[in-house]
């Protein structure tokens, strides 16, 4: 039963360009999502989160947009550098699931 | 100085064989996890402690236990391995035991082969 899914297993994009990432859910009680970013050979580090009683959420060159009807968020990373090539994870939980529930992570490639 | 730490970082052993992978956090944190990446990919949690106490024991084998000495560590031991176990293993910590809105910090994982 896969709760959050992100369905591009891998994304390149030139340096400069706009990054954008997806991630969907199905659980309607999940009204948390963060987005982890790992580095091969590291654990995730969180990156940025974004509640249900937002729709965006900005941090420097990252913005998270959450779009509750279609159950869909998206990352954003303007402009991206090659130091963000990294897998990206997108994680969501809800009161009463007292975990996060994680997708199976996108590939970026930021090309110089 | 690291702040979520997990040894070993590999581990290759025999199917049968029991093995213990260590977790310690100097972020002063009162809850810790342990979540499993499987070759799908999947991160998915398998136990939480807060203050020692464990609050979450997900659908896992008896094989696996966690142990808790003090609430800056975790360990987890693993009894009579077996093929499907060959994963990475990844410690995390948070603040507080809010429930689903802690920010998690993990370790760097230990990526355990059986062989």
């Amino acid at each position: 039963d896969q709760q959050v899914k992100q369905n591009s297993p891998s994304l390149s994009v030139q340096e400069g360009r706009i990054s954008i990432l997806n991630c969907d859910y199905t659980n309607s009680m999940f009204d948390y999502f963060l987005w982890y970013k790992k580095y091969p050979a590291e654990g995730p580090t969180f990156l940025i989160s974004i509640s249900s009683i937002k729709d965006k959420n900005e941090d420097g060159r990252f913005t998270v947009f959450l779009n509750k009807s279609a159950k869909h968020l998206s990352l954003h990373i303007v402009p991206s550098q090659p130091g963000d090539s990294a897998v990206y994870f997108c994680a969501a939980s809800g009161s009463g699931t007292y975990k996060y529930i994680f997708g199976t992570g996108t590939r970026l490639k930021v090309l110089a | 100085d690291t702040a979520v730490s997990q040894t070993p970082k590999y581990l290759v052993t025999q199917m049968g064989n029991d093995k213990s992978i260590k977790c310690e956090q100097n972020l002063g944190h009162d809850t810790m996890y342990w979540y499993k990446q499987d070759s799908k990919k999947f991160l998915k949690i398998m136990f939480s402690y807060n203050n020692k106490e464990l609050i979450i024991n997900e659908t896992v084998p008896n094989r696996f236990s966690p142990k808790s000495p003090d609430k800056a560590h975790l360990n987890l031991h693993i009894n009579s391995l077996e093929l499907g176990d060959s994963a990475v293993y990844f410690c995390a910590s948070s603040q507080d035991w809010g429930g689903s809105y802690e920010k998690l910090f993990f370790g760097s994982g230990t990526q355990l082969s059986v062989l």
